[in-house]
């Protein structure tokens, strides 16, 4: 059974930082690309990142552009998410989500989720 | 960047109705389009890929149609565990994968 477990939420001061971390299970986790999505309170899904198989392709959404940076370590199955700079509009339940396609294609949608961890952002 | 927008946003309708959600993309988007149901407190959870292919284990009263701009969800008879939110995406391009804004589905 596929099983996505976030980690690493918290209650955090405007301007600091913050590390999350999804720990996989379940399936080869090398051989999937994996995202972070992110829902405000009382708002729609919000797509942050992505990261290929191996790490050395990265996507990310402008509004987080040079403050988020989303890595991988295959080793430990683990995916990563650090948050720097952080404004009280990061205040969201932060997803990891599997990516999977159909066929040979390169067209991923998000077959799996992770339970979410809450960042605060507040003084 | 792709835009996705949903109708309705809120949708009131009884056990047993049949109910259709619809989404629209800014641009073609072909077939690459996902819907996904989300209940509060928990994650979304993917229905539909590829505009009409039912995800394993998704009951049958759930199908999607569409390709290009125009998608619809359709559920052909609801159930009291169909009562929740409901999530388009598109998956053509990225960055970003874009969402529709949801359509929330009421008990009338």
């Amino acid at each position: 059974e596929v099983q996505l477990v976030e980690s690493g939420g918290g209650l955090v001061q405007p301007g600091g930082s913050l590390r999350l971390s999804c720990a996989a299970s379940g399936f080869t986790f090398s051989l999937y690309w994996m995202s972070w999505v992110r829902q405000a309170p009382g708002k729609g899904l919000e797509w942050l990142a992505n990261v290929q198989q191996d790490g050395s392709e990265n996507y990310c959404v402008d509004s987080v552009r040079g403050r988020f940076t989303i890595s991988r370590d295959n080793a430990k199955n683990s995916l990563y998410l650090q948050m720097n700079s952080l404004r009280a509009e990061d205040t969201a339940v932060y997803y990891c989500a599997r990516e999977r396609g159909t066929d040979s294609s390169s067209y991923y949608y998000f077959d799996s989720w992770g339970q979410g961890t809450l960042v605060t952002v507040s003084s | 960047d792709i835009q996705m927008t949903q109708s309705p946003s809120t949708l009131s309708a009884s056990v047993g109705d049949r109910v259709t959600i619809t989404c629209r993309a800014s641009q073609s988007i072909s077939t690459w389009l996902a819907w996904y149901q989300q209940k509060p407190g928990k994650a979304p959870k993917l229905l539909i890929y590829k505009a009409s292919n039912l995800e394993s284990g998704v009951p049958s009263r759930f199908s999607g149609s569409g390709s290009g701009t125009e998608f619809t969800l359709t559920i052909s008879s609801l159930q009291p565990d169909d009562f929740a939110t409901y999530y388009c995406q598109q998956y053509r391009t990225f960055p970003p994968y874009t969402f529709g804004q949801g359509t929330q589905l009421e008990i009338e």
